[in-house]
């Protein structure tokens, strides 16, 4: 079946830091892949997606590139702000009708002044 | 426009209520589902509608009584819940068939069982 793994956390940085957050996933066929992010007392926002092999999702500053050769959908931001405080999805949906989103545990990432 | 609508904002209600849950969407998606997420966990999925038509329930409790009166709405039915019920419940949408297939999530619904 499907699964996505996340890299534990929870992950504290200063402004201005770079960030990385690893995803990897296990499918069956060609997925997409999504990443969301929930603030505190929200609902999920979907950050930035990518449908095949080789393409780069990318929103507000953050961008993560299907690699289909080791698996992966890490995100990344080159300058973090506090406001990027919150909960991080990543997550894979099969495409076709009754598509379900699998997704990791999500990390909780804190930026600090 | 990506908005997902739902009402109420939170719900307390005792263990004898009954109460709903409504979302709605106007981006002419036809798939609508609904998900139960506790703290620091991710949601989990409970009930998809495609075309207004009931595809999956993930063995949910009866206690849990979706319903679809047309494409841009859904409810939830709760009645005779527990505590262990209490969640942020989120519904979101999507058009099926699509080559992304993303779905769009609301900002919730925070149930309190008492």
């Amino acid at each position: 079946g499907n699964s996505v793994t996340q890299m534990e956390g929870p992950v504290t940085l200063s402004e201005e830091a770079f960030l990385t957050i690893n995803c990897t996933y296990t499918a069956t066929g060609y997925p997409s892949l999504f990443w969301y992010v929930q603030y505190p007392g929200e609902g999920l926002q979907l950050l930035l997606k990518a449908t095949k092999a080789d393409d780069k999702g990318s929103n507000k500053g953050f961008e993560a590139t299907y690699r289909k050769e080791t698996t992966s959908f890490h995100l990344e931001k080159g300058s973090v702000q506090v406001s990027d405080s919150a909960v991080y999805f990543c997550a894979l949906s099969n495409t076709g009708a009754n598509s379900k989103l699998t997704f990791g545990k999500g990390i909780t990432l804190s930026v600090r002044p | 426009d990506t908005e997902v609508t739902q009402t109420p904002k939170h719900l307390v209600m005792g263990m004898t209520n009954k109460k709903s849950l409504k979302c709605e969407q106007h981006m002419g998606h036809r798939a609508m589902y609904w998900y139960k997420q506790k703290a620091k966990k991710p949601p989990e999925l409970m009930f998809v509608y495609s075309y207004e038509k009931l595809s999956i329930n993930e063995s949910v409790p009866s206690r849990f009584s979706p319903e679809c009166p047309n494409s841009s709405l859904l409810n939830l039915h709760l009645h005779a819940l527990q505590p262990e019920d209490s969640a942020l419940y989120l519904c979101a949408s999507s058009l099926p068939g699509s080559s992304a297939d993303t779905q769009y999530f609301g900002p919730g619904t925070r149930l309190t069982v008492l």
